[in-house]
């Protein structure tokens, strides 16, 4: 079982709808990811959460929103989507203490924007 | 800049054969180096590290080495199974950086 607990599964939303994803984890981990993949892709990063505070923004659209309420929790607010947004939506959390320790992945949002 | 290259899949193998995905990549001074494994429906796994030359990662079966003279970190196994049958990631955390930065994937196939 993963550590990181994404939620919903799967997301099925219309370009007017207003929905939000969710990441928890429980390792006490003080960097916290978003990325997103399409098909046969690799990852690509989205927002990187250090102490709760954004850190990187890979010059996202304001579609996506990024919240970090607490160190266990991450939120990706989704506003005004695009048919071509739908891919599977990563989080990940890593331990800021080292700087190299490696992420981890929860099992993803797969969204679908219609 | 910093980046990571893997070889083309898809890989297809039979079960017990010898597995070689072919890795390199870009860097300044002295990156972490990472393999990941992403199952059908599933995120990523961690499946291996190295942070340093000459470091060998291991788990599973699987191995790779941290080459600097080559800039490679070629993944291997043994024997593979059925069960190995994923997409396998290499990825780079550069000096002084928190960003993972991901190979294209190589996707496996075993053939019972």
């Amino acid at each position: 079982d993963t550590e990181v607990t994404q939620t919903p599964k799967h997301l099925v939303m219309g370009m007017t709808n207003k929905k939000s994803l969710k990441c928890e984890q429980h390792m006490g981990h003080r960097a916290m990811y978003w990325y997103k993949q399409k098909a046969k892709k690799p990852p690509e990063l989205m927002f990187v959460y250090s102490y709760e505070k954004l850190s990187i923004n890979e010059s996202v659209p304001s579609r996506f929103s990024p919240e970090c309420p607490n160190s266990s929790l991450l939120n990706l607010h989704l506003h005004a989507l695009q048919p071509e947004d739908s891919a599977l939506y990563l989080c990940a959390s890593s331990s800021r203490r080292e700087m190299n320790s490696p992420l981890h992945f929860g099992n993803g949002t797969r969204l679908t924007v219609t | 800049g910093n980046s990571v290259t893997q070889m083309e899949g898809p890989v297809t193998l039979s079960e017990e054969a010898f597995l070689t995905i072919n890795c390199t990549y870009t860097a300044t001074g002295y990156p972490s180096l990472f393999w990941y494994v992403q199952y059908p429906g599933e995120g990523l796994q961690l499946l291996l590290k190295a942070t340093k030359a000459d470091d060998k990662g291991s788990n599973k079966g699987f191995e790779a080495t941290y080459r600097k003279e080559t800039t490679s970190f070629h993944l291997e196994k043994g024997s593979v199974q059925v069960s190995d049958s994923a997409v396998y990631f290499c990825a780079l955390v550069p000096d002084s950086s928190y960003k993972l930065i991901f190979g294209s994937g190589t996707r496996l196939l075993v053939r019972p």
